[in-house]
């Protein structure tokens, strides 16, 4: 049973445009949360977390916004640039969970 | 670059055979984590090895296992292998002994059973 879930293989935006990428979790237990991007042939890369006494975090082009009530997360690029595309994954921690869980990632493509 | 090493690259063997997935962490890290991702599926999180000892166990199959060695590096070692484990497999490492921190994802090492 998939306790992270990214419902969204893929998502297409224009340059310039907001993408929004969803995250669905199942266990309440979680209580930190990471997203990860990642290009072909390489690792994931941590792009930005949030603590679940937070439900807010901004870096730069990112926030990622935490709805504890709903169990949902969602990351927020704005503007979206051409480099943004990549596979972007979700993960959760937390509870008996001491290690990552992922979902199983959602491919942005940022359209020139 | 993350700072952590992965080798070989890629790896292609038959079935019933047995391979090694070598690992480099980042200069300071203690903890090192496997995970595999096939295809079309997230990253599954296998073992984590803390200074050498093991700290944690996720859905990793008794046909794989792993070791930290003394200089941190860290070994998996698959055996018996099934063309279900032609996957890629990531190795990552953080300075911190808890997961929920920030893992740095070395580039992976592509098997393909035959």
């Amino acid at each position: 049973d998939q306790q992270v879930k990214q419902n969204s293989p893929s998502l297409s935006v224009q340059e310039g445009r907001i993408s929004i990428l969803n995250c669905d979790y199942t266990n309440s237990m979680f209580d930190y949360f990471l997203w990860y991007k990642k290009y072909p042939a390489e690792g994931p890369t941590f792009l930005i977390s949030i603590s679940s006494i937070k439900d807010k975090n901004e870096d730069g082009r990112f926030t990622v916004f935490l709805n504890k009530s709903a169990k949902h997360l969602s990351l927020h690029i704005v503007p979206s640039q051409p480099g943004d595309s990549a596979v972007y994954f979700c993960a959760a921690s937390g509870g008996s969970q001491g290690n990552l869980i992922f979902g199983k990632g959602t491919k942005l493509s940022v359209k020139p | 670059d993350s700072g952590v090493t992965q080798t070989p690259k890629h790896l292609i063997t038959a079935t019933g055979q047995r391979v090694t997935l070598r690992c480099s962490p980042r200069s300071g890290d203690l903890s090192v984590y496997w995970y595999q991702q096939s295809l079309d599926q997230g990253l599954q999180f296998l073992i984590q090895y803390y200074n050498g000892e093991e700290r944690a166990k996720g859905n990793i199959l008794e046909r794989f296992s792993a070791q930290q060695f003394p200089d941190l590096h860290s070994e998996l070692n698959l055996s018996s292998l099934e063309l279900g484990d032609s996957a890629l497999y990531f190795c990552a490492s953080s300075v911190a002994v808890e997961a929920a921190t920030e893992q740095f994802f070395g580039p992976g090492t592509r098997l393909t059973v035959l």
